[in-house]
């Protein structure tokens, strides 16, 4: 079956600089990549997603990009600001409607 | 349009015990989801319904059973509850792709 894997764990950046995120899977199949955005005592939120046939994704100061050879994917946040703390969820999905997601990355953006 | 939601928010249980979680949501969405969240895991989903009155195991189902007796209600039973059990549980739901999360319940078992 699929298997993520997500790094850092953790990543503490200062408010204005970027942020990059990195995960990979392990099924070829594999043909969709939502990253998810899960504030303190929250729902995990949809921020951005990412399909197969497209390599890059983006929305103002967020993006996504896919390296299907490498069976990778990245999400960079730029001009971080204090409310972007919180723990990010990257996931992919081989059909089925089903995800598997990574572990998770806690970025603090020290202010 | 309260999109979806859980009951209850929080419950302790002793070693043993048995209980259901149940998860609803008002989009008509054919799938739905249950996934525990546990520290430095990830979410990692338990039991999935293609549509109602099916279900089907996930990655960690022992423990749990589900039931889809109605297309937007989706629960989750814990027959003995054990300390392993020990979670935060999210249920999701979508008509494609996109999953829509709960706000969660916090279950703790002495």
């Amino acid at each position: 079956g699929e298997n993520v894997e997500q790094h850092p764990s953790t990543l503490s950046v200062q408010e204005g600089d970027s942020a990059v995120i990195k995960c990979t899977y392990s099924d070829s199949a594999s043909n969709y990549f939502p990253w998810y955005k899960q504030e303190l005592g929250k729902r995990p939120q949809l921020i951005i997603d990412i399909r197969s046939n497209v390599g890059e994704k983006k929305d103002q100061r967020i993006a996504v990009t896919l390296n299907k050879t490498a069976k990778h994917f990245s999400l960079h946040i730029t001009e971080t600001q204090p409310e972007d703390s919180a723990v990010y969820f990257c996931a992919a999905s081989s059909g089925g409607n089903k995800l598997v997601f990574g572990a998770g990355t806690i970025l603090r953006v020290k202010s | 349009n309260a999109g979806v939601t859980q009951t209850p928010k929080f419950r302790v249980l002793k070693t043993g015990q048995s209980m259901t979680l149940l998860c609803a949501q008002d989009m008509n969405h054919e799938y739905m989801y249950w996934y525990r969240q546990d520290p430095g895991m990830g979410l990692r989903l338990i039991h999935y319904s293609v549509g109602e009155g099916t279900t089907a195991k996930g990655e960690v189902p022992d423990g749990y059973n589900v039931s889809r007796l109605k297309k937007q209600n989706f629960l989750l039973g814990l027959e003995s509850a054990a300390p392993s059990q020990t979670s935060v549980y999210f249920c999701a739901s979508t008509t494609g792709t996109v999953q829509f999360f709960g706000p969660g319940t916090r279950l703790t078992v002495l």
